[in-house]
């Protein structure tokens, strides 16, 4: 089965720390991203990436920035958490392959509270 | 830009069937998917259409109309199980985007005993 593990489930940070938020996944995927939950909102995405090194930005990037130096770890800093930061953060990841990238796995999510 | 439209909640009885509309707007519609999550979990996924058609998966089906930029899930035999959250996503393939999934807001699906 495909695992995508997120390090914390639940986080409590101060405002103005700096947050790192680690994801990893073992399918070899070549696809990451990290999107943001919020009642009433959905899902929405931060940033993803195609490849090592590689990242772009989704709808919701000020604020955040990530890391990709290996292919199965992808990172989400907050350089300086604020309340409106608090928020679920699922990690997931899937192949680039046409008609395999479809399908996102899921990490358990992050629940993240900035006091 | 992209918009997706789903019901924000449904209820409906053990054995019933329920049926969770989509309705989106995108430039480069490549695919609609469905995902179910049950609360605290992570999402899962459930079914993807590329083309026009019902694509079925045991008692869940969903359906895909790419001219009138609507799909749907249809749960048969609902379970209590089936509780959770159904979100519909849509797959846009211009240029930087390629790949990426836009979500919906989610449905919430209520099974009564």
């Amino acid at each position: 089965d495909v695992k995508v593990t997120q390090s914390s489930r639940y986080l409590v940070k101060r405002t103005g720390e700096k947050v790192f938020l680690e994801c990893v996944q073992d399918m070899d995927h070549e696809n990451m991203f990290w999107y943001r939950q919020d009642p009433g909102l959905g899902l929405r995405l931060i940033y993803f990436s195609y490849d090592v090194k590689m990242k772009e930005k989704g709808d919701i990037p000020e604020g955040y920035s990530v890391s990709r130096e290996k292919k199965e770890r992808f990172s989400l800093i907050l350089e300086s958490a604020s309340t409106n930061q608090t928020s679920m953060y699922l990690c997931a990841s899937s192949f680039r392959d046409r008609g395999k990238d479809e399908k996102l796995f899921f990490g358990s999510g992050t629940q993240l509270s900035v006091l | 830009g992209q918009s997706l439209e789903q019901p924000s909640e449904v209820t409906a009885v053990e054995g019933a069937i329920v049926q969770i509309n989509c309705t989106y707007q995108t430039s480069g519609f490549y695919g609609l998917s469905w995902y179910q999550q049950h609360d605290g979990g992570a999402p899962t996924f459930l079914s993807y259409n590329g083309l026009d058609g019902l694509e079925e998966t045991g008692r869940f089906s969903s359906f895909l109309s790419r001219s009138d930029s609507y799909g749907y899930l249809l749960l048969q035999e609902l379970q209590m199980k089936d509780s959770a959250s159904y979100f519909c996503a849509v797959r846009d393939d211009r240029g930087s985007t390629l790949g990426r999934l836009y979500f919906g807001r989610g449905t919430q699906l209520t099974v009564w005993p």
